[in-house]
C-alpha cells in the first residue's frame, strides 16, 4: 500500500535560519506532489505542485522554494525564514491522472520565532 | 482566478442532527470534487468525492451533491456523532490541471 512520510512533525526556527522540510512517498511510482501551507484558521494554500523529477511549479511568490531531487521525494526549503513563514505544512501526493484523490502527510508545524 | 467559497466557518450540532456544509466555485472547469476531514494535528483525509457528471453521492451517513449551473456542491451528515467533529475541506480541481483549490474549512461540533 501507498505511504507518506513527512517530517519532521515539529519545528521551531529562528527568524532568518534555513528552513528544509522532507517529504517523501512509497508504493507508488511517478506520483504527482504537492505543497500546502495552511495558516491557524484558515484553508489549504498550494505553494507548490510538481509532475515529475525536477519539475517545480510555483502557485504563490513567497520565501520558499521547493525541489524534487528523486521520484518520490519532494522538499521544501528557504534560505531565510520569515515570522510570517510561521504555518502547517502539508505535503501530499496523487496519482498521475487529474481529478483522483490527494494523500496528505501528517503535516510539520513550523513556529518561526 | 480560481477561487472556493466554503461556508460556514464554524457550525455547532447537537448528535443525531444533521449537519450541511456549502461550498461554491468558480471555474467552471472543475469537473472533481472532494470532501476532505482534517483531525486535529493530522493531515487531511478525503471522506467523499464527486465528479461533474453526477449530481449525487451518498456513502452511509455522508452525502454530497453538486449543482453544476449554480458553481455549488454540498455536503451533508446525517445523524451525527461525535467523532464527527473535525474541520472539514471542499476542494475542487478544474479539469486536465493537478491543482485542487480548497476552500477554508468548516469547523464542525458534535455536542453529545
Amino acid at each position: 500500500s501507498q505511504t507518506i512520510h513527512q517530517w519532521p512533525a515539529t519545528l521551531v526556527q529562528p527568524v532568518g535560519s534555513p528552513l528544509s522540510l522532507e517529504c517523501t512517498v512509497e508504493g507508488t511510482s511517478n506520483p504527482n506532489l504537492y505543497w500546502y501551507r495552511q495558516a491557524a484558521g484558515r484553508g489549504l494554500q498550494l505553494l507548490f505542485y510538481s509532475v515529475g523529477i525536477g519539475q517545480i511549479s510555483s502557485e504563490v511568490p513567497q520565501n520558499l522554494s521547493a525541489s524534487r531531487p528523486q521520484d518520490r521525494q519532494f522538499i521544501l526549503s528557504s534560505k531565510k525564514l520569515l515570522l510570517s513563514d510561521s504555518g502547517f505544512y502539508l505535503c501530499a501526493w496523487t496519482g498521475t491522472a487529474s481529478g483522483t484523490e490527494a494523500f496528505f502527510g501528517q503535516g510539520t508545524r513550523l513556529t518561526v520565532v | 482566478g480560481e477561487n472556493v467559497e466554503q461556508h460556514p466557518s464554524t457550525l455547532s450540532v447537537q448528535e443525531g442532527d444533521s449537519a450541511v456544509i456549502k461550498c461554491t466555485y468558480s471555474d467552471s472547469a472543475s469537473n472533481y470534487f472532494p470532501w476532505y476531514k482534517q483531525e486535529l494535528g493530522k493531515g487531511p483525509q478525503l471522506i467523499i468525492d464527486i465528479r461533474s457528471n453526477v449530481g449525487e453521492k451518498k456513502d452511509q451517513r455522508i452525502a454530497v451533491t453538486l449543482n453544476k449551473t449554480a458553481k455549488h456542491f454540498s455536503l451533508h451528515i446525517t445523524e451525527t456523532q461525535p467523532e464527527d467533529s473535525a474541520v472539514y475541506f471542499c476542494a475542487a480541481s478544474p479539469s486536465g490541471t493537478y491543482k485542487y483549490i480548497f476552500g477554508t474549512g468548516t469547523r464542525l461540533k458534535v455536542l453529545a
